[in-house]
């Protein structure tokens, strides 16, 4: 069993639509919780940074993470054709074991005009 | 401010060569991580380097190797490249202090093994 799960998709959506992505992982020693944006052959784009269970709002973009139920999800609210992208999330422990992430496999989505 | 720069940006290889890749940090930055990205899938941490050591290690053979100088830039080599090497390599760049915590990636090497 893999540490990070995350449904590898494609998720198609009409524009204007709010996306939900999630992620669910196995490691509870994971503190650190990020979401990154891939558009296609490029390198990731760090979105959202989260520590620790709750939740945080950029722009369109929430990210909510519960410890509980090692449970992480992205809302990306009013999506536009240039969302189209695979996101990504990544987690860390604690900042003395490195800076080693483990990531998702990735959801790709498409946003359609 | 420059971000994390990658070179060369696509190679292709023959099986059994070998290959290095280069990475130059943001600017500002000490600590550079190098992940491996097969398609359709995420990336898979490699190693760390900090102040010129490795720091992590990820499940990866021997064959993986690499180097930072002084100047915190990094080299990735590979030796004996199998087909199954073929993948996005990706140079993570990140301040090594404790509270710092965000972590810039570069656009990659595309390296195809034939």
């Amino acid at each position: 069993q893999k540490e990070v799960e995350q449904d590898p998709g494609p998720l198609s959506v009409p524009e204007g639509a709010i996306v939900s992505l999630n992620c669910t992982y196995s490691n509870s020693a994971f503190q650190y919780f990020m979401w990154y944006r891939q558009y296609s052959r490029k390198g990731p784009e760090l979105l959202m940074y989260t520590y620790s269970s709750g939740n945080k709002e950029d722009g369109r973009f929430t990210a909510q993470v519960d410890k509980s139920s090692k449970y992480i999800s992205l809302f990306i609210r009013d999506s536009q054709p240039s969302d189209s992208a695979t996101y990504l999330c990544a987690m860390r422990g604690v900042l003395a074991a490195g800076n080693k992430l483990t990531f998702g496999g990735g959801t790709r989505v498409l946003v359609k005009p | 401010d420059a971000g994390v720069t990658q070179s060369p940006t696509h190679l292709i290889k023959t099986r059994g060569q070998q290959v290095t890749l280069r990475c130059s940090p943001k600017s500002g930055h000490d600590t550079v991580s190098w992940y491996q990205q097969a398609l359709g899938q995420g990336p898979q941490f490699i190693f760390q380097y900090y102040e010129e050591e490795e720091r992590q290690r990820g499940n990866f053979p021997d064959r993986f190797s690499g180097h930072q100088f002084p100047n915190y830039s990094s080299e990735l080599n590979v030796n004996a490249l199998l087909l199954g090497d073929s993948a996005l390599y990706l140079c993570a760049s990140s301040l090594f202090d404790r509270t710092q915590n965000t972590i810039y990636f570069g656009e990659g090497s595309w390296l195809t093994v034939v």
